[in-house]
């Protein structure tokens, strides 16, 4: 089973400029989540999709950032515009919903994100 | 917001020693999670305890909560090389499936 895709590994941009993150997750799992990693600390959640539909974003810093997950699938998170504080590893994951509610979630490798 | 804090932000042991990493949090919870990250790479799930368990194994880890304390402990038994890793605890409430993470330790395990 392939596991969660995710392009670019890395991605260097200048401040104020705008950079977009895409994710592929798992076949058939109909979860999808957007995370920030601020080097030293744990994963933050920014968004959760249950198909094409936001379940959470209460910590997505919607001035600035944006996601979309067109047809369930695939997913974009964008930044615009960029600042030095979003430097960050940036993980998708995604799980399967069925009747067992502790399924775990599968993360990408993640995008590693500099703002200079 | 971090649920949880971890202790202790960093370990460092000998091979074949055990190596034992905490965990506590301040909600209530469904479940709580240990997932591992090497270094560069996406975080791996390791093993999940249920809030109406105590104590659970899997390999050569073992897991503890303690709900009233609001706390877990990870154990890993008779470490290698390859557990050099960070470790996370991470905790779920509710129905969404969301996680809450802790802030990590970062373990290694010298040859």
């Amino acid at each position: 089973e392939a596991g969660v895709a995710q392009s670019p590994r890395y991605k260097i941009i200048e401040k104020r400029q705008s950079v977009a993150f895409w994710c592929n997750p798992i076949s058939g799992h109909a979860t999808l989540y957007w995370y920030q990693q601020i080097l030293g600390q744990g994963p933050k959640l920014l968004i959760q999709f249950q198909n094409n539909g936001v379940v959470d974003d209460s910590q997505l810093p919607k001035d600035r950032f944006s996601a979309e997950r067109l047809k369930g699938v695939d997913s974009t998170l964008k930044i615009q515009p960029a600042k030095l504080e979003d430097s960050a590893v940036y993980l998708c994951a995604s799980r399967s919903v069925g009747t067992d509610s502790y399924n775990e979630q599968f993360f990408g490798p993640g995008t590693r994100l500099t703002v200079l | 917001s971090q649920q949880g804090e971890e202790d202790p932000q960093a370990l460092s042991i000998q091979e074949g020693e055990n190596a034992t990493m905490n965990c506590s949090y301040k909600t209530s919870i469904n479940n709580l999670q240990w997932y591992r990250q090497n270094s560069g790479r996406g975080l791996v799930h390791l093993i999940l305890i249920r809030s109406n368990e105590r104590e659970k194994h899997s390999g050569r880890l073992r897991v503890t909560l303690d709900t009233s304390k609001k706390s877990s402990s990870l154990l890993i038994t008779a470490s290698r090389a390859a557990d050099t890793a960070s470790y996370f605890c991470a905790t779920r409430s509710g129905n969404t499936g969301k996680l809450i993470f802790g802030q990590g330790t970062t373990l290694q395990v010298k040859p």
